[in-house]
């Protein structure tokens, strides 16, 4: 069964520490990886698409990383606006679907 | 360009009743799926659309339905709501369905069932 980890489950940083997020997954097939960041009470924001091993994706503080069974999500010097809910999500091969399985998140705090 | 539009944002709805939620996906996109957020469950699949046609669908009962209008706008239903509907209902947009491309969520709807 196609399944998604992540970890931890809560990240506390201060202001300028840098950090990672994983997320582990297994799938019969990956067609793509989605990193969302999800503020309270608001939908996910779409963050990164990675769909092969050794992919890389940058925007501003953030980076992702793809490996064939994990994804990293490395957050350079955070600052407080970055506290959010992380959700990481699969899309598997298999006919024409745009199903995506999420993990269950991990939420990020940074204190000033 | 427009994002992805849901409505209403909060609905409050009595048990048993029904409730439709509605979606407007971004322009050009063809592809709306659905999913319930919990704190217990995380995100889950509802179902997806694609041209007027359910093409994928979780692991939900019956009591939740939904359809896709010609203009790709879409609309999710729950009958006789119980309890355990409550959640955050989300949509999300893509262009195309079964290919490399991303998926856009809307705002979400908030379900409360008293």
């Amino acid at each position: 069964e196609d399944q998604v980890t992540q970890s931890p489950e809560a990240l506390r940083l201060q202001e300028g520490e840098s950090s990672s997020l994983n997320c582990s997954y297994t799938v019969s097939g990956l067609r793509g990886l989605f990193w969302y960041r999800q503020d309270p009470g608001k939908g996910p924001e779409f963050l990164f698409t990675l769909y092969s091993a050794g992919e890389e994706k940058e925007k501003e503080r953030l980076k992702a990383t793809l490996t064939k069974k994990e994804s990293f999500l490395h957050i350079t010097a955070p600052k407080p606006e970055d506290s959010a809910t992380y959700l990481c999500a699969v899309q598997a091969y298999g006919g024409a679907t745009n199903k995506l399985i999420f993990g269950t998140g991990t939420l990020l705090a940074v204190q000033p | 360009k427009a994002g992805v539009t849901q409505t209403p944002r909060y609905l409050i709805k009595t048990r048993g009743q029904q409730v439709t939620l509605s979606c407007s996906p971004i322009s050009g996109h063809r592809s709306v799926s659905w999913y319930q957020q919990t704190p217990g469950q995380g995100l889950q699949f509802l179902f997806e659309y694609f041209s007027e046609t359910q093409r994928n669908k979780g692991n939900f009962p019956g009591r939740f339905s939904g359809r896709q209008f010609s203009n790709s706008r879409s609309e999710m239903n729950v009958s006789t709501l119980e309890l355990g509907d409550s959640a955050l209902y989300l949509c999300a947009s893509s262009p195309d369905l079964g290919m490399n491309t991303e998926a856009f969520f809307g705002q979400g709807t908030r379900l409360t069932v008293v």
